[in-house]
């Protein structure tokens, strides 16, 4: 198979914290993640493109300064929301690509973020 | 630019009816199609992809033909199930390595016992 984990899957914060969440492509090396954010019933819109050992590549909008991303492995990379505010409440939503020559995503289950 | 659209929902259809939710997409070139399903509260979930025109994804009962000549990729099942309940979300990639994937918007399915 290839699965891929989400940690945590919600989390409640106060308003001006960080947070983290971590992607693993559990039984495959990921050479690349994708980070989305899906709002209540709306398709999913891609944040970022995560290569292992490089700089992620933002979407236009994304502040990158707010959500920092890292994919310091194969198998992890990880989100953070700095300074979280009402408004970053959503689902992230984080999927790997196995291997190169493939166009195929393989995503997480998903978490929950709720600032208060 | 790239685009996904899908027929609006929700849908909702009694067990063992047959179901069909359309998909239309915009993009240049030759792209590479997908449904995904979303059961509630998890994430994606690849249900079938076609990667050239005429070729039929299949998967679960699920079937899919890439049409170019219509730019469709309509999503079929002969029979569902409760079980089958979720929401489907077409999905495109422009190249070989999943960068630029659009999605449509999702399609909600409820299936009614």
């Amino acid at each position: 198979g290839a699965v891929v984990s989400q940690h945590p899957s919600w989390v409640i914060c106060k308003s001006g914290t960080s947070v983290k969440i971590e992607c693993r492509s559990l039984d495959f090396q990921a050479t690349t993640m994708f980070w989305y954010r899906q709002f209540p019933k709306q398709s999913l819109m891609l944040m970022a493109t995560s290569n292992e050992g490089s700089k992620a590549t933002y979407e236009q909008g994304v502040e990158k300064d707010k959500f920092l991303i890292n994919h310091a492995s194969l198998t992890l990379s990880t989100l953070t929301v700095t300074s979280a505010h009402p408004e970053d409440s959503s689902f992230y939503i984080c999927s790997a690509r196995r291997g190169f020559h493939t166009d195929t995503q393989y995503f997480g289950p998903g978490t929950r973020l709720t600032v208060l | 630019g790239n685009s996904v659209t899908q027929m609006e929902g929700p849908v909702t259809l009694s067990e063992e009816a047959f179901l069909t939710i359309n998909c239309t997409y915009t993009a240049t070139g030759y792209p590479s199609l997908f449904w995904y399903v979303q059961y509630p509260g998890e994430g994606l979930q690849l249900l079938l992809k076609a990667t050239k025109a005429d070729d039929k994804g299949s998967n679960k009962g699920f079937e899919a033909t890439y049409r170019k000549e219509t730019t469709s990729f309509h999503l079929e099942k002969g029979s569902v199930q409760v079980s089958d309940s979720a929401v489907y979300f077409c999905a495109l990639s422009q190249d070989n390595y999943g960068q630029n994937f659009v999605f449509g918007p999702g399609t909600r399915l409820s299936v009614l016992p």
